[in-house]
């Protein structure tokens, strides 16, 4: 069963840093691409960052371009998404999601963890 | 890029049809492949079609993707209506490595 836990969300001050963490498990991680999706509150969907199995290919979504990092290490099976510069609009919960099928990645979500909240609030 | 554009809410009696679309502003809607998620109330999202008209394992085929390209729209048609069946519905699809998700249909079973 492919599970996607999420951790490192909190409560963060306005221009800070936060690092998510996703762990996964119930596939073979290093094949397939990964994403981060964010929802904020009472709001639809906002693509983050997606990285490709081999780390060798990542993409921004523009509200975030310059301000964060996507990164894995397949030894840990793991996904991370490093927050920087923090603003109130930033307040989401964030989504790892895995992409479809393996070897390139497609954009196309096929399971999505249960999110963690980030807040950011002075 | 371009945008995604759902109706903001839709509602329909049990047992009846209904359809959700989702419009695509620029580009052919069959360049690139349509998915569709449900995201029940509380509850983190979960695909219901990939790939146009593809349903993952454990999705009843109430279900069914399609994509019209004379309006460059796709849609989520859901018959047999369930009151599981409110929820938020929303299409996503990619262009030039940004995914880009509709703004979100609010389903209400009355």
């Amino acid at each position: 069963e492919v599970q996607l836990v999420e951790s490192g969300g909190g409560l963060v001050k306005p221009g800070g840093s936060l690092r998510l963490s996703c762990a996964a498990s119930g596939f073979t991680f290093s094949n397939y691409g990964m994403n981060w999706v964010r929802q904020a509150p009472g709001e639809g969907l906002e693509w983050v960052s997606s990285i490709s199995s081999n780390s060798i290919h990542t993409y921004y979504g523009d509200s975030v371009k310059g301000r964060v990092t996507i990164s894995r290490d397949d030894a840990r099976n793991s996904v991370y998404l490093q927050l920087n510069s923090l603003r109130a609009e930033d307040t989401a919960v964030y989504y790892c999601t895995k992409d479809i099928y393996q070897g390139q990645l497609i954009f196309v979500i096929d399971y999505w963890g249960r999110g963690t909240p980030v807040t950011v609030s002075s | 890029n371009f945008m995604l554009t759902q109706p903001h809410s839709v509602s329909e009696s049990p047992g009846k049809t209904v359809t959700i679309s989702c419009t695509r502003s620029s580009g052919n809607i069959a360049s690139s492949s349509v998915q569709w998620y449900q995201q029940r109330p509380h509850s983190a999202p979960a695909t219901l079609i990939y790939e146009y008209n593809q349903r993952p394992s454990g999705v009843p085929d109430r279900f069914s993707g399609s994509i019209d390209s004379s309006s460059n729209s796709a849609s989520l048609t859901i018959s047999g209506l369930q009151s599981e069946d409110e929820a938020d519905y929303y299409c996503q699809s990619s262009d030039y490595y940004n995914l880009v998700f509709g703004g979100g249909t609010k389903l209400t079973v009355l």
